[in-house]
């Protein structure tokens, strides 16, 4: 697996975008960027993910850096119930395992 | 939408008890896994599973096993339960080459 890094906590106003960002310096040029979100006591839901292109979806769009070393995940407008912690995973050469570090804890404030 | 479905949302078994969890998901994916989450040490993989009867020791296999005889059902068998076992058990299922998606978790507590 390509390691990642996500800062430990992010706060955003209710409403507001909120960019989450992720390095991924080591990710090689056929590795996905996946991205999940834990709310508390629940597991883990699927967001979006990407190999090249910029993806949107319904829940968030993602952004991937032409040199494919970072990619910052964006919730539009940012919900009360968006707060959860939020993994940057990039699964490598595993078809089967996802290891998921720390994550980010987003929390939106009213 | 996929489901996956975990047979308990909380347990609790004694020392020494033989304990079954059951996930079951309802889109025919080849591939399932079984996780665990303990605070501070985040998602760890116990075993998985790329097909019936197939399966795959994960990170961390010691003092559990596994079965699927089906392709919709997973289950992960503690043989013996202990109180380090005490955690959030995490069940999910993946098409090939699509996300994961996770049940809802099953937290055991062992006494």
């Amino acid at each position: 697996d390509a390691k990642t890094t996500q800062p430990p906590s992010m706060d955003c106003a209710e409403g507001r975008a909120a960019n989450l960002p992720c390095n991924h310096s080591t990710i090689s040029g056929n590795e996905y960027v996946y991205w999940y979100r834990q709310i508390h006591s629940q597991g883990p839901q699927y967001i979006i993910h990407g190999l090249k292109n910029n993806e949107t979806n319904e829940m968030a769009s993602l952004i991937i850096t032409e040199d494919r070393k970072s990619s910052t995940l964006i919730l539009p407008h940012a919900t009360l119930r968006d707060t959860a912690v939020y993994y940057c995973i990039a699964p490598g050469g595993s078809n089967y395992k996802l290891t998921f570090g720390k994550g980010t804890l987003l929390t939106v404030n009213p | 939408d996929v489901k996956v479905t975990q047979s308990s949302r909380y347990l609790v078994k004694r020392t020494g008890e033989k304990v079954f969890l059951e996930c079951v998901q309802d889109m025919d994916h080849e591939n399932m896994f079984w996780y665990r989450q303990d605070p501070g040490l985040g998602l760890r993989l116990i075993y998985f599973s790329y097909d019936v009867k197939m399966k795959e020791k994960g990170d961390i296999p010691e003092g559990y096993s596994v079965s699927r005889e089906k392709k919709e059902r997973f289950s992960l068998i503690l043989e013996s339960a202990s109180t380090n076992q005490t955690s959030m058990y995490l069940c999910a299922s993946r098409l090939q080459g699509y996300g994961y998606t996770f049940g809802s978790g099953t937290r055991l507590t062992v006494v």
